[in-house]
């Protein structure tokens, strides 16, 4: 299996901040990794697919990108509503993996 | 518009079996898969396998292969996922959710299951 990797795991930051967070995978999975943001009790929500095609709705400031094994996303801007857990997941091959996401805390 | 329901809550004792329910409504069932994914307490995503419900073709992830079971009822547009031999570390939320090229693009509400004696 690709093992994902996410970092940092948590994380803390104000209202406007620029924040990065990072995803590794174990062996090249090109451009096949979505990121999905899930608030505490609620399911996922996708944000980003294939490295950095914006799913419908979500705001311009997320912005995705890497190949191969290194990935990021990027939120500019922070809002109130921003403050969640963050997730990657490969799709390159099956199983399809997620990583262990990154909680993004207000600071 | 989309929506995905799922089954209620369940306990299960050990070694039992939970078959857990998602009914799709707001599009063609048949036209995207469906995927499952489980979240153990405290604990990230972890994906279960997926379902085509046009033709009940499945794949499962091997760590639950022998264990797992998805299938659909076209006729409502339900996805059902059946998981046995059940142990505690299965105690999780389990999620389906619809899936267009991989893309798991809308989820349902989550349905806890806990397995304990």
């Amino acid at each position: 299996d690709i093992q994902m990797t996410q970092s940092p795991s948590s994380l803390s930051a104000s209202v406007g901040d620029r924040v990065t967070i990072t995803c590794r995978a174990s062996q090249n999975v090109g451009t096949n990794l979505n990121w999905y943001q899930q608030k505490p009790g609620k399911a996922p929500k996708i944000l980003i697919y294939a490295t950095s095609t914006l799913q419908s709705g979500v705001p311009s400031r997320f912005i995705g990108s890497g190949s191969g094994t290194h990935f990021t996303l990027t939120i500019s801007n922070l809002q109130p509503e921003d403050f969640a857990t963050y997730c990657c997941q490969q799709t390159y091959s099956v199983p399809y993996t997620f990583g262990q996401g990154t909680k993004l805390e207000i600071k | 518009q989309v929506q995905l329901v799922q089954s209620g809550a369940e306990v299960k004792k050990p070694g039992a079996s939970v078959k857990v329910s998602c009914k799709a409504s707001g599009y063609t069932f048949t036209s995207y898969d469906v995927s499952w994914v489980r979240q153990a307490p405290g604990q990230g995503l972890e994906w279960m396998g997926w379902m085509k419900p046009h033709s009940g073709n499945t794949y499962y992830a091997p760590k639950f292969q022998g264990r797992v079971t998805m299938t659909r009822n076209t006729s409502i547009s339900t996805a059902y996922m059946e998981l046995s031999s059940l142990g505690s570390e299965d105690t999780a939320v389990y999620y389906c959710a619809r899936t267009l090229w991989e893309v798991l693009d809308s989820w349902g509400q989550g349905t806890l299951v806990t397995v304990s004696s």
